[in-house]
Protein backbone atom coordinates (compact mmCIF):
# COMPACT_ATOMS: atom_id res chain seq x y z
CA UNK A 1 0.00 0.00 0.00
CA UNK A 2 2.15 3.18 -0.81
CA UNK A 3 1.48 6.34 0.84
CA UNK A 4 2.82 8.51 -1.38
CA UNK A 5 1.88 8.38 -4.94
CA UNK A 6 3.54 9.96 -8.05
CA UNK A 7 1.63 8.83 -10.54
CA UNK A 8 3.67 9.95 -13.37
CA UNK A 9 6.51 7.95 -14.01
CA UNK A 10 8.48 10.41 -16.45
CA UNK A 11 7.60 14.06 -17.80
CA UNK A 12 9.06 15.62 -20.77
CA UNK A 13 9.54 19.96 -21.19
CA UNK A 14 11.34 21.72 -23.63
CA UNK A 15 13.87 24.22 -22.07
CA UNK A 16 12.57 27.30 -20.69
CA UNK A 17 9.40 26.24 -19.99
CA UNK A 18 7.61 25.12 -16.81
CA UNK A 19 8.11 21.54 -15.13
CA UNK A 20 4.93 20.61 -12.52
CA UNK A 21 5.96 17.44 -10.69
CA UNK A 22 2.85 15.80 -8.70
CA UNK A 23 2.58 14.11 -5.64
CA UNK A 24 -0.30 12.66 -4.05
CA UNK A 25 -0.26 10.89 -0.52
CA UNK A 26 -3.04 8.70 1.36
CA UNK A 27 -2.28 9.58 4.95
CA UNK A 28 -3.56 12.98 6.59
CA UNK A 29 -1.18 12.60 9.52
CA UNK A 30 2.11 13.44 7.24
CA UNK A 31 3.16 16.96 8.39
CA UNK A 32 6.31 17.09 6.63
CA UNK A 33 7.06 17.21 2.76
CA UNK A 34 10.01 17.22 0.69
CA UNK A 35 11.65 16.51 -2.45
CA UNK A 36 15.01 15.03 -3.40
CA UNK A 37 16.39 15.14 -7.23
CA UNK A 38 18.77 11.95 -8.03
CA UNK A 39 20.97 11.93 -10.76
CA UNK A 40 22.50 8.61 -12.41
CA UNK A 41 24.90 6.47 -10.22
CA UNK A 42 24.25 9.07 -6.82
CA UNK A 43 22.25 9.54 -3.80
CA UNK A 44 19.22 11.23 -3.76
CA UNK A 45 19.82 15.68 -3.33
CA UNK A 46 17.61 17.63 -0.90
CA UNK A 47 15.68 20.41 -2.99
CA UNK A 48 12.94 21.50 -1.24
CA UNK A 49 10.57 21.03 2.33
CA UNK A 50 6.98 21.79 3.58
CA UNK A 51 5.34 22.04 6.34
CA UNK A 52 1.79 21.46 6.90
CA UNK A 53 1.21 25.06 8.53
CA UNK A 54 2.47 26.36 4.96
CA UNK A 55 0.57 26.07 1.55
CA UNK A 56 3.95 27.49 -0.33
CA UNK A 57 7.56 27.12 -0.19
CA UNK A 58 10.35 29.25 -2.65
CA UNK A 59 13.45 28.65 -3.23
CA UNK A 60 14.91 30.14 -6.36
CA UNK A 61 13.04 28.27 -9.53
CA UNK A 62 12.12 26.00 -7.04
CA UNK A 63 8.07 26.23 -5.54
CA UNK A 64 6.23 23.47 -3.81
CA UNK A 65 2.90 23.73 -2.99
CA UNK A 66 0.92 22.04 -1.17
CA UNK A 67 -3.04 21.49 -0.48
CA UNK A 68 -3.58 19.39 2.14
CA UNK A 69 -7.18 18.99 1.88
CA UNK A 70 -6.35 17.13 -1.18
CA UNK A 71 -3.50 15.33 -0.03
CA UNK A 72 -1.52 16.79 -2.89
CA UNK A 73 1.79 18.27 -3.25
CA UNK A 74 3.58 19.36 -6.58
CA UNK A 75 7.12 20.89 -7.30
CA UNK A 76 6.96 23.86 -10.13
CA UNK A 77 10.72 24.29 -11.90
CA UNK A 78 10.49 27.53 -13.56
CA UNK A 79 12.39 28.21 -15.90
CA UNK A 80 13.25 24.46 -16.70
CA UNK A 81 17.10 23.88 -17.55
CA UNK A 82 18.62 20.68 -19.43
CA UNK A 83 20.73 20.25 -15.55
CA UNK A 84 17.05 19.87 -14.27
CA UNK A 85 17.07 16.32 -16.01
CA UNK A 86 16.94 13.97 -12.94
CA UNK A 87 15.01 11.60 -11.13
CA UNK A 88 12.71 13.33 -8.67
CA UNK A 89 11.39 11.62 -5.43
CA UNK A 90 8.37 13.22 -3.13
CA UNK A 91 8.93 12.39 0.67
CA UNK A 92 6.49 12.89 3.74
CA UNK A 93 7.07 12.32 7.43
CA UNK A 94 4.30 12.17 10.24
CA UNK A 95 6.15 14.79 12.36
CA UNK A 96 8.77 16.99 13.14
CA UNK A 97 10.54 13.84 15.02
CA UNK A 98 13.25 11.66 13.62
CA UNK A 99 13.92 11.08 9.92
CA UNK A 100 11.29 8.24 9.05
CA UNK A 101 10.22 9.47 5.39
CA UNK A 102 8.03 7.81 3.29
CA UNK A 103 9.29 8.20 -0.21
CA UNK A 104 7.24 8.32 -3.58
CA UNK A 105 8.57 5.90 -6.43
CA UNK A 106 9.96 8.90 -8.55
CA UNK A 107 9.54 10.75 -11.44
CA UNK A 108 11.70 11.27 -14.20
CA UNK A 109 12.45 14.67 -16.09
CA UNK A 110 13.72 15.42 -18.87
CA UNK A 111 14.54 18.91 -20.03
CA UNK A 112 14.86 19.52 -23.47
CA UNK A 113 17.00 21.66 -25.08
CA UNK B 1 35.57 18.36 2.06
CA UNK B 2 34.16 14.30 1.35
CA UNK B 3 30.60 13.76 0.88
CA UNK B 4 28.85 10.59 2.22
CA UNK B 5 31.16 7.96 1.53
CA UNK B 6 29.47 3.92 1.32
CA UNK B 7 31.52 0.77 0.73
CA UNK B 8 31.38 -1.82 -1.02
CA UNK B 9 29.74 -0.26 -4.18
CA UNK B 10 28.79 -3.32 -5.44
CA UNK B 11 28.44 -7.00 -3.57
CA UNK B 12 26.88 -10.41 -4.66
CA UNK B 13 25.98 -12.64 -2.58
CA UNK B 14 23.98 -16.36 -2.05
CA UNK B 15 20.69 -16.97 -0.71
CA UNK B 16 21.21 -17.28 3.25
CA UNK B 17 24.50 -15.71 3.36
CA UNK B 18 25.07 -12.85 5.92
CA UNK B 19 26.36 -8.94 4.30
CA UNK B 20 27.22 -6.11 6.17
CA UNK B 21 27.56 -2.71 4.30
CA UNK B 22 29.70 0.41 5.02
CA UNK B 23 29.12 4.12 5.54
CA UNK B 24 31.18 7.47 6.51
CA UNK B 25 28.75 10.19 7.15
CA UNK B 26 29.82 13.80 5.71
CA UNK B 27 32.50 15.95 7.75
CA UNK B 28 30.15 17.05 10.90
CA UNK B 29 27.36 14.86 10.67
CA UNK B 30 26.53 13.14 13.75
CA UNK B 31 23.40 11.21 12.28
CA UNK B 32 23.13 8.09 10.31
CA UNK B 33 19.82 6.68 8.23
CA UNK B 34 19.88 3.65 5.97
CA UNK B 35 17.23 3.37 3.58
CA UNK B 36 16.78 0.02 0.68
CA UNK B 37 15.48 1.06 -2.67
CA UNK B 38 14.34 -1.48 -5.05
CA UNK B 39 14.33 -1.17 -8.46
CA UNK B 40 11.42 1.06 -9.92
CA UNK B 41 10.46 2.48 -5.85
CA UNK B 42 11.71 4.80 -3.55
CA UNK B 43 14.20 4.58 -0.83
CA UNK B 44 12.32 2.98 2.08
CA UNK B 45 13.50 4.16 5.70
CA UNK B 46 15.34 0.92 7.33
CA UNK B 47 16.71 3.16 10.56
CA UNK B 48 18.33 5.92 11.87
CA UNK B 49 21.22 5.53 14.22
CA UNK B 50 21.99 8.85 16.80
CA UNK B 51 24.80 8.73 19.40
CA UNK B 52 25.05 5.23 18.56
CA UNK B 53 21.86 4.06 19.25
CA UNK B 54 19.19 3.19 16.96
CA UNK B 55 16.78 6.04 17.43
CA UNK B 56 14.03 4.58 14.84
CA UNK B 57 13.24 2.12 13.25
CA UNK B 58 10.83 1.48 9.83
CA UNK B 59 9.11 -1.66 8.64
CA UNK B 60 12.10 -4.33 8.31
CA UNK B 61 12.29 -7.79 10.26
CA UNK B 62 15.08 -7.91 12.66
CA UNK B 63 17.28 -9.14 10.04
CA UNK B 64 18.39 -6.41 9.45
CA UNK B 65 20.59 -4.67 11.93
CA UNK B 66 22.88 -1.90 12.40
CA UNK B 67 25.92 -0.03 14.50
CA UNK B 68 27.32 3.18 14.80
CA UNK B 69 30.84 3.81 16.42
CA UNK B 70 32.23 6.66 17.70
CA UNK B 71 33.72 8.38 15.04
CA UNK B 72 29.54 8.42 13.62
CA UNK B 73 30.18 6.00 10.63
CA UNK B 74 27.56 3.07 10.39
CA UNK B 75 27.25 -0.19 9.29
CA UNK B 76 24.30 -2.20 8.27
CA UNK B 77 23.79 -5.78 8.77
CA UNK B 78 21.90 -8.76 7.12
CA UNK B 79 21.75 -12.35 8.23
CA UNK B 80 20.10 -14.76 6.33
CA UNK B 81 19.85 -13.01 2.95
CA UNK B 82 16.38 -13.57 1.05
CA UNK B 83 16.69 -12.98 -2.68
CA UNK B 84 13.94 -9.82 -2.29
CA UNK B 85 16.90 -8.18 -0.79
CA UNK B 86 18.28 -7.26 -3.68
CA UNK B 87 18.24 -4.03 -3.80
CA UNK B 88 20.57 -0.51 -3.73
CA UNK B 89 21.30 0.57 -0.02
CA UNK B 90 21.79 4.10 0.96
CA UNK B 91 22.63 5.53 3.79
CA UNK B 92 21.97 9.32 4.59
CA UNK B 93 23.98 12.18 6.80
CA UNK B 94 22.55 14.73 8.92
CA UNK B 95 24.18 17.32 11.52
CA UNK B 96 21.08 16.53 14.56
CA UNK B 97 18.38 12.81 14.17
CA UNK B 98 15.54 15.78 12.94
CA UNK B 99 16.97 17.72 9.98
CA UNK B 100 14.87 17.50 6.85
CA UNK B 101 17.95 17.99 4.82
CA UNK B 102 20.42 14.62 4.59
CA UNK B 103 23.13 14.42 2.47
CA UNK B 104 23.16 11.01 0.53
CA UNK B 105 25.73 8.66 -0.98
CA UNK B 106 25.93 6.70 -4.23
CA UNK B 107 24.89 3.51 -2.08
CA UNK B 108 25.74 -0.26 -2.42
CA UNK B 109 24.44 -2.13 -4.93
CA UNK B 110 23.42 -5.78 -3.43
CA UNK B 111 22.18 -9.01 -5.05
CA UNK B 112 21.25 -11.88 -3.55
CA UNK B 113 21.69 -15.15 -5.38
Amino acid sequence: DQQVKQNSPSLSVQEGRISILNCDYTNSMFDYFLWYKKYPAEGPTFLISISSIKDKNEDGRFTVFLNKSAKHLSLHIVPSQPGDSAVYFCAAKLDNYGQNFVFGPGTRLSVLP
Amino acid sequence: DAGVTQSPTHLIKTRGQQVTLRCSPKSGHDTVSWYQQALGQGPQFIFQYYEEEERQRGNFPDRFSGHQFPNYSSELNVNALLLGDSALYLCASSFGADRDEQFFGPGTRLTVL
